[in-house]
C-alpha cells in the first residue's frame, strides 16, 4: 500500500527537542522530494521543510530555518525532522508530504495521517 | 497574513457552482508557478484537488475545476454536494521565500 506514517508527537516542554519520523512504503522512496507541512490547532497550512531525493537539496520555512533540521534515510525509505528550541507557537499537527514526480513546484499528492506536537509547559 | 490570500468561506446550496479565489504576488502565482488546490475534510488530511493549475488527479470528480490568470486562481466547484463541505486551499512557490506558500484556507459549507 503506496502510505506515509508519521510519529514521534508528544508533549514537550518550551525549548526541549524533538525528532519526528515519517516511513514511507509502496513507491521508489529515493524518487522523490519529501516535504513537512504543518497546521496549527484550527489554523491553516503552513509549509516549513523540503528534501529533494537525494537531500542535494533542502530548504526551510523561515519560521524554523536554525531550530529545525530535516534529513532522510533512503535504505529504511524515512524522513525525519529534528526540532530543537521548541517553542509554544510550534504547537500543531506535523505532516509529511510526498512531492508530485518530476515536477520541481509540484504538488504535494500524498499525505501522512500527521503526529501532533504540543509545546507547553 | 498568508502569501496567498483567499476568502475565509464561501457557501451554496446543493447542486449550485461556487468559487474559490487565491490571490498572489509577482514571486509566485504571478512568477509562472504552478498553483495546487486541496480538500482537507474535518479531522482528515489535506488531498491534492487540482495540480498544476488545472490538472485533476484521477479519482477526483469533473465537478472540480481548477483556471489561473496573471497573479490569481481560481477553484470552482459545481453541482455541490453535501460531501463537499470542507476546508480548501490554495498552495504555490514563492522565488522570494524559496519554498511552498499555502493561502489561509476558504470553508466551504453546503447550505
Amino acid at each position: 500500500e503506496v502510505q506515509l506514517v508519521e510519529s514521534g508527537g508528544r508533549l514537550v516542554q518550551p525549548e526541549e527537542s524533538l525528532r519526528l519520523s515519517c516511513s514511507a512504503s509502496g513507491f521508489t522512496f529515493s524518487d522523490r522530494g519529501m516535504n513537512w507541512v504543518r497546521q496549527a490547532p484550527g489554523k491553516g497550512l503552513e509549509w516549513i521543510s523540503y528534501i529533494s531525493g537525494s537531500s542535494s537539496t533542502i530548504s526551510y520555512a523561515d519560521s524554523v530555518k536554525g531550530r529545525f533540521t530535516v534529513s532522510r534515510d533512503n535504505a529504511k525509505n524515512s524522513v525525519f525532522l529534528q526540532m530543537n528550541s521548541l517553542r509554544d507557537d510550534d504547537t500543531a499537527v506535523y505532516y509529511c508530504a510526498r512531492r508530485w514526480f518530476g515536477e520541481p513546484a509540484g504538488a504535494f499528492d500524498l499525505w501522512g495521517q500527521g503526529t501532533m506536537v504540543i509545546v507547553s509547559s | 497574513q498568508s502569501v496567498l490570500t483567499q476568502p475565509p468561506s464561501v457557501s451554496g446550496a446543493p447542486g449550485q457552482r461556487v468559487t474559490i479565489s487565491c490571490t498572489g504576488s509577482r514571486s509566485n502565482i504571478g512568477a509562472g508557478y504552478d498553483v495546487h488546490w486541496y480538500q482537507q475534510l474535518p479531522g482528515r488530511a489535506p488531498t491534492v484537488l487540482i495540480h498544476a493549475s488545472t490538472n485533476r488527479p484521477s479519482g477526483v470528480p469533473d465537478r472540480f475545476s481548477g483556471s489561473k490568470s496573471g497573479t490569481s486562481a481560481s477553484l470552482a466547484i459545481s453541482g455541490l454536494q453535501a460531501e463537499d463541505e470542507a476546508d480548501y486551499y490554495c498552495q504555490s512557490y514563492d522565488s522570494s521565500l524559496s519554498g511552498w506558500v499555502f493561502g489561509g484556507g476558504t470553508k466551504l459549507t453546503v447550505l
